[in-house]
């Protein structure tokens, strides 16, 4: 079965940095795009990024542009998102979340997710 | 960026009862690529229908979806304890994909 479990969450000081990890199993993780979806406290939902199966194409929401980057090491089954500058706003829980469609080009819905990563930006 | 407005904002139910939660977006959603999940508390949230009226696997039949375009509509046609949870529509016909603010079921 699918198996997401995300590290490297933590409290970091305005204006820091994070790199956030999701270890991927249970599917052949080079054929599926991924995501980043995160929750702010009480809050709904919010996706940050999507990358191509293949590592060829990233897209990241406006309030993640130009501070955060994800990335994926097909080669280790994991997917990463570096967070720099982080803000008071980016507090919250960060999921990874399996794109549905297999060897898609563009992101679609979220068919499996870890358990989350908490995040916490505060000084 | 397409907003989803979901409502009501809060259901207080009974088991045994049926219920039908809202999702309507701003513009039409392209080839009616609107998914429903699931989140209960401390957990990660589970998909229960993508294509607006697919079920996903494992989803007991209860649950159903209908719609189109702006309109759609998640049907849980007799709840159960577990289905007390927040239940989130998301659109993924236009990027950037976007989420309404979740209809919560509480027991009554």
């Amino acid at each position: 079965q699918v198996l997401l479990v995300e590290s490297g969450g933590g409290v970091v000081q305005p204006g820091g940095s994070l790199r956030l990890s999701c270890a991927a199993s249970g599917f052949t993780f080079n054929s599926y795009g991924m995501h980043w979806v995160r929750q702010s406290p009480g809050k709904g939902l919010e996706w940050v990024a999507f990358i191509k199966y293949d590592a060829t194409k990233t897209k990241h929401a406006d309030s993640a542009q130009g501070r955060f980057t994800i990335s994926r090491d097909n080669s280790k089954g994991t997917l990463y998102l570096e967070m720099k500058s982080l803000r008071g706003q980016d507090t919250g829980v960060y999921f990874c979340a399996k794109d549905a469609w297999k060897l898609g080009a563009i992101p679609s819905y979220f068919d499996s997710w870890g358990q989350g990563a908490l995040v916490t930006v505060s000084s | 960026e397409i907003v989803l407005t979901q409502s009501p904002g809060t259901l207080s139910l009974s088991p045994g009862e049926r219920v039908t939660l809202s999702c309507r977006a701003s513009q039409p959603i392209s080839n009616d690529y609107l998914a429903w999940y699931q989140q209960k508390p401390g957990q990660a949230p589970r998909v229960l229908i993508y294509g607006a009226s697919g079920r996903a696997t494992g989803i007991p039949d209860r649950f159903g979806a209908s719609g189109s375009g702006t309109d759609f509509t998640l049907t849980i046609s007799r709840l159960e304890p577990e289905d007390f949870a927040v239940y989130y529509c998301q659109q993924y016909g236009t990027s950037p994909c976007s989420f309404g603010l979740g209809t919560k079921l509480e027991i009554k």
